[in-house]
């Protein structure tokens, strides 16, 4: 198995500032074919269903704020939120889906400072 | 966007089978795979396992011997069944959509709301 591992654990940021989650698989998630991170972001409020925001490590889902973007390759990425918003306090997840059993970071909770 | 829906038995008794299913609407069932996914109270996400629309399946190895997942393309609904549960069993279970048509290795684009089941007697 594929595993994730998120740093770090929890992390409080002032609104406004920046928000760096990071994210490291035990093996590489790019498939050989294609050169493509299979590694993804997802964000869950309370209550809430898991959301997703990032795919292929960078692509942005649709209707996601630009203030989010995803970067990294092979096993280390990092997720970036630019500028914190109140809306933005939730758990993080990285997710990586090259190989079965699909498996997921353990999760970084975000607050605000 | 297509949207899921989790529905079954909210306690299930140790050693019984907890048994649950998904139904797809705004969209059809064909042409994407379909997984499970729970999580335990306070905990992360665990994927246990996914169906495609022709039926094959791919099961988590924690979990192969006591899942089968099925799919009903005439109803748009893919079930879960997991035999001999316990308290560890006990989790929000959602079902999840890939986001890439026609591939197995994809992320979840759309989630139910997710089900708690609670295992005990």
């Amino acid at each position: 198995d594929i595993v994730m591992t998120q740093s770090p654990d929890s992390l409080a940021v002032s609104l406004g500032e920046r928000a760096t989650i990071n994210c490291k698989s035990s093996q590489s998630v790019i498939y050989s074919s294609n050169n493509k991170n299979y590694l993804a972001w997802y964000q869950q409020k309370p209550g809430q269903p898991p959301r997703m925001l990032m795919y292929w490590a960078s692509t942005r889902e649709s209707g996601v704020p630009d203030r989010f973007s995803g970067s990294g390759s092979g096993t280390d990425f990092t997720l970036t939120i630019s500028s914190l918003q109140a809306e933005d306090v939730a758990v993080y997840y990285c997710h990586q889906y090259l190989s079965a059993p699909y498996t997921f970071g353990q999760g970084t909770n975000l607050e605000i400072k | 966007q297509v949207q899921l829906r989790e529905s079954g038995p909210g306690l299930v008794k140790p050693s019984e089978t907890l048994s649950l299913t998904c139904t797809v609407s705004g969209g059809s069932i064909t042409g994407y795979y379909w997984s499970w996914i729970r999580q335990a109270p306070g905990k992360g996400l665990e994927w246990l396992g996914y169906i495609s629309y022709s039926g094959s399946t791919n099961y988590s190895p924690s979990l192969r011997s006591r899942l089968t997942i099925s799919v009903d393309t005439s109803k748009d609904q893919f079930s879960l069944k997991l035999t001999s549960v316990t308290p560890a069993d006990t989790a929000i279970y959602y079902c999840a959509k890939a986001f890439r048509s026609g591939a197995a290795n994809s992320g979840f684009d759309s989630w139910g709301q997710g089900t708690l089941v609670t295992v005990s007697s």
